[in-house]
């Protein structure tokens, strides 16, 4: 079945690690995103990619790098930097560029610092 | 800065009761998508309004984008307990997808 999967579903850092999630997709769609989900608030995108070879800074990009080496693949690195990485860790994709259809999410990774 | 409000943040009711959640925004929106997400789970996505005034219906739900495009609402008629979960609105702003923060439903069966 077609889908996008992440890895892992659950992770503990302690503090000074970076962390890389992974996320990929057999959908063949152009666009990926990263999501970050805190209790009580909405999804806050963190980076967005169009095509392979490139993406974009969300609203809160601070502290995350990602890389598009290829179009199935979209991870997420941690870095020491962010100040709060404890969350809720959401990839999407979608079948053209930002904002124009639906979003297909993973199940996500949840991100706990020790 | 750029926000889409949702209302309530938590909703409770008794299976059978009507549920509704309400998203505002300062600016006018593209468009409007819907998204529902399980306990534990992950964004579902539900639908997406574009046209002014628009209405659309799935079975026990009915979405509504408002004339201005800048406020919709999404209402479940006799809400049972498959209906939990959190709803979250997202509007397109400039080519920005926003999401609102979400509204919690429970059911009390």
């Amino acid at each position: 079945d077609g889908g996008i999967t992440q890895s892992p579903k659950y992770l503990f850092r302690k503090e000074g690690q970076n962390v890389t999630l992974s996320c990929e997709q057999n959908l063949n769609h152009d666009a990926m995103y990263w999501y970050r989900q805190d209790p009580g608030q909405g999804l806050r995108l963190i980076y967005y990619s169009q095509i392979v070879n490139d993406f974009q800074k969300g609203d809160i990009a601070e502290g995350y790098s990602v890389s598009r080496e290829k179009k199935e693949s979209f991870p997420l690195t941690v870095t020491s930097a962010q100040k709060n990485p404890t969350a809720f860790y959401l990839c999407a994709s979608s079948i053209r560029g930002r904002n124009t259809g639906e979003l297909f999410f993973g199940e996500g990774s949840r991100l706990t610092v020790l | 800065g750029q926000q889409v409000m949702q209302i309530p943040q938590y909703q409770h009711v008794q299976e059978g009761e009507d549920f509704t959640t309400y998203c505002n925004s300062s600016t006018t929106l593209s468009n409007i998508q819907w998204y529902k997400q399980r306990p534990g789970g992950h964004p579902v996505f539900l639908i997406q309004l574009v046209k002014s005034g628009e209405v659309k219906k799935q079975k026990r739900l009915t979405f509504q984008f408002g004339e201005a495009k800048k406020n919709s609402s999404l209402h479940i008629t006799a809400t049972q307990t498959t209906d939990v979960g959190t709803y979250f609105c997202a509007g397109n702003q400039g080519g920005k997808l926003i999401f609102g923060q979400g509204t919690e439903l429970s059911v009390k069966p």
